[in-house]
């Protein structure tokens, strides 16, 4: 498959346990976040939403957390599983040049040791 | 499976030449997006288009173009191709009237490798 990001932080947890992903955003009047997963050879693959307006949602074993004060967006998986390695994204939505854009982050690679 | 289709999954041309990419929605998207990723560089958005207009720009080349038809497909124009070309492109979709959200939908991808 495609190797995306050769030099992306990665975090290597064992099969089981909790993975926390972390994001630091750049823009304090962001008000949308999304976490993607992006395995290997495919395209970017939603997980989890939050509004500004919220510091948590969770959803099928995976919570977002947002912190505006530190600008800081966390993913965490629980009982991780070998099909959750791959490269994991935060995005922000800003309002830049008269539009909405979202803002990818550099990623963070998830390896599962079985 | 998202629901956007891409095609082609692979490209592979020559310097200087010209390639079209091609985008369908998911079904109900008025919205598509069009990024380009590099293994240096992360995904990078170039262009959106909603029912047919340009709805905003990011960093795209002005050798690179795209538009939207009628049936909401979109294609993605890339001529006088360099060898820093080569990357994943990829088109996401999003639904009308989200309101504050904007969760976008990805195909799968085309590969492009310029030589």
């Amino acid at each position: 498959g495609e190797s995306v990001g050769l030099h992306l932080p990665t975090l290597s947890v064992q099969e089981g346990d909790n993975s926390i992903i972390n994001c630091a955003y750049s823009n304090s009047a962001s008000d949308y976040f999304i976490w993607y997963k992006q395995e290997s050879g495919k395209g970017p693959q939603f997980i989890i939403d939050i509004r500004s307006n919220m510091d948590k949602r969770q959803g099928q074993r995976v919570t977002v957390l947002l912190n505006k004060t530190v600008k800081h967006l966390s993913l965490q998986i629980a009982a991780t599983q070998p099909g959750d390695s791959a490269v994991y994204f935060c995005a922000e939505r800003v309002w830049r040049d008269s539009s909405y854009k979202l803002i990818f982050g550099s990623g963070t690679r998830l390896l599962v040791r079985p | 499976d998202s629901g956007v289709t891409q095609t082609p999954k692979h490209l592979i041309t020559a310097t200087g030449q010209r390639v079209t990419l091609r985008c369908s929605p998911r079904s109900g998207d008025l919205s598509v997006y069009w990024y380009q990723q590099s293994l240096d560089q992360g995904l990078q958005f170039l262009i959106q288009y909603y029912n047919g207009e340009e709805r905003a720009k990011g960093n795209i080349l002005e050798r690179f173009s795209a538009q939207q038809f009628p049936d909401l497909h979109s294609e993605l124009n890339l001529s006088s191709l360099e060898l820093g070309d080569s990357a994943l492109y990829f088109c996401a979709s999003s639904p009308p009237g989200q309101g504050t959200t904007d969760t976008q939908y990805f195909g799968p991808g085309t590969r492009l490798t310029v030589l």
